[in-house]
């Protein structure tokens, strides 16, 4: 039983170039998110996928999509990225009803230079 | 909307001293879920301690502690007996009771704690 696992942990892009950082979990949980940490901000929501098929945005979802493949991964895409994309980036993941709590990866350090 | 706010951004404690850490929030629900976690200096994000907001009673895990006051929007979290292992970024976070977007946590900003030997 892994959790939820990320790839790559860490990630260097220039400016205007893509990339897909990728998540998943082993839990048989409902509901997944994308969430970006930055210095003196604590985690700001990206998007989320509250089921299999769905998906909406968060707080902070300019510049991103996301794809919820099946149950178990769901993928955040910087299309074109830009410096002030530069953070940690958390997947996670919870079984979406009651007070459970949510399971986190252990993130993608990102730098776009 | 929901917000939460921690207003210490660091604090510091003595090995095997207790320190509380604070947190309030503001939110118009009668029925949610507060959180603490925990991220050391590997990023890893751990849960600390979850508090039902229908329970009256504080909970409590080990050497960590909440003060609950439903009235006053406060979640205070007390560690006891602190170790060289508890320094690290403390979230509090709220939760609105429910599924969909209402599972949607909110995090304040952190403070970090640091253990002094």
């Amino acid at each position: 039983n892994a959790g939820v696992t990320q790839t790559p942990k860490f990630q260097v892009l220039k400016t205007g170039q893509s990339m897909t950082l990728q998540c998943a979990q082993d839990m048989n949980h409902n509901s997944m998110y994308w969430y970006r940490q930055d210095p003196g901000m604590g985690l700001r929501l990206i998007y989320y996928s509250a089921s299999e098929g769905t998906t909406d945005k968060g707080e902070v979802p300019n510049g991103y999509n996301v794809s919820r493949l099946n149950k178990r991964e769901f993928s955040l895409r910087l299309e074109s990225a830009a410096p002030s994309q530069t953070s940690v980036y958390f997947c996670a993941s919870t079984f979406g009803r009651m007070g459970y709590e949510q399971y986190f990866g252990p993130g993608t350090r990102l730098t776009v230079t | 909307a929901q917000t939460v706010t921690q207003s210490q951004p660091e604090m510091s404690v003595q090995e095997a001293e207790t320190v509380t850490l604070s947190c309030t929030y503001d939110t118009s629900e009668s029925d949610y879920y507060l959180f603490w976690y925990k991220q050391p200096p590997s990023r890893q994000m751990i849960l600390v301690i979850r508090q039902e907001a229908y329970k009256q009673q504080n909970a409590t895990e080990n050497r960590f502690s909440v003060n609950f006051q439903k009235a006053a929007k406060s979640f205070s979290l007390k560690i006891s007996d602190s170790q060289l292992g508890d320094a690290a970024m403390y979230f509090c976070a709220y939760r609105r009771r429910g599924g969909g977007s209402q599972g949607n946590l909110i995090f304040g900003k952190g403070t970090k704690l640091s253990v002094k030997p």
